[in-house]
């Protein structure tokens, strides 16, 4: 079985300041993962995806974040952060083997960005 | 906008009335999930089609909810006798079975407020 751990339900950080939004995820497959953004009374957003060829993947909007097997992590970074982040962040993982598998969610991570 | 759409946005009803949402889905794409959101939560797989065949129930699914996609295009979620425990936004998705790393675009959502 998968599952994902987003260790933060709440980050608030300060207008051009990192940002780090913690995931870790269990799987018994090859995972693929994913974060995507959900801005207030809008839809589910892919920021960015991880799907074996480089452990750091980049995405849109500045954000990145780094597969690091041997921690079973996918944080999230950005290294400075808009109020136009200021957002619902969820981590997905995802059988990478199997196309037939539903995507599994974290709880997500609140972002907060004050001016 | 992903080219996912759904409708309606909003539904308003009162326990034990029957409500139905509609989901198209991006042209081209042959599978469609329904997954369910409640405050606070990461999204949660309900069900999904490959074409016209639903191949996978959650367990969340409960025998109130019927799913169908008649052509494999458009698909209808069916919720009989509605609980306030419905009360959430039910996300549609859809994926090309070629996509190896399971990626799904979403739709904006239907939020439901059982009264």
């Amino acid at each position: 079985a998968q599952s994902v751990t987003q260790l933060d339900s709440h980050v608030s950080v300060s207008e051009g300041t990192p940002v780090l939004l913690r995931c870790n995820y269990s799987s018994s497959y090859s995972p693929s993962l994913f974060w995507y953004v959900q801005h207030p009374n809008k839809g589910l957003q892919l920021l960015l995806k991880y799907t074996s060829a480089a452990t750091l993947v980049k995405g849109i909007n500045g954000f990145e974040a780094e597969f690091k097997k041997s921690e079973t992590s996918f944080h999230l970074t950005k290294p400075s952060a808009h109020m136009s982040d200021a957002a619902e962040y969820f981590c997905v993982v995802s059988d990478r083997n199997s196309g037939n598998t539903p995507l599994v969610f974290g709880k997500g991570t609140r972002l907060s960005v004050i001016a | 906008d992903t080219g996912v759409s759904q409708n309606p946005r909003h539904k308003i009803t009162k326990r034990g009335q029957n409500v139905t949402f509609r989901c198209d889905p991006i042209s081209e794409h042959n599978r469609l999930y329904w997954y369910r959101q409640t405050l606070g939560q990461g999204p949660e797989f309900l069900t999904y089609f490959q074409n016209e065949a639903q191949l996978e129930k959650s367990r969340l699914l409960s025998d109130r909810f019927s799913a169908e996609r008649p052509k494999g295009s458009f698909s209808t979620l069916e919720i009989q006798r509605t609980e306030q425990g419905d009360s959430a936004m039910y996300l549609c998705a859809s994926s090309l079975i070629t996509t190896v790393n399971n990626e799904q675009f979403f739709g904006p959502g239907t939020r439901l407020t059982v009264l």
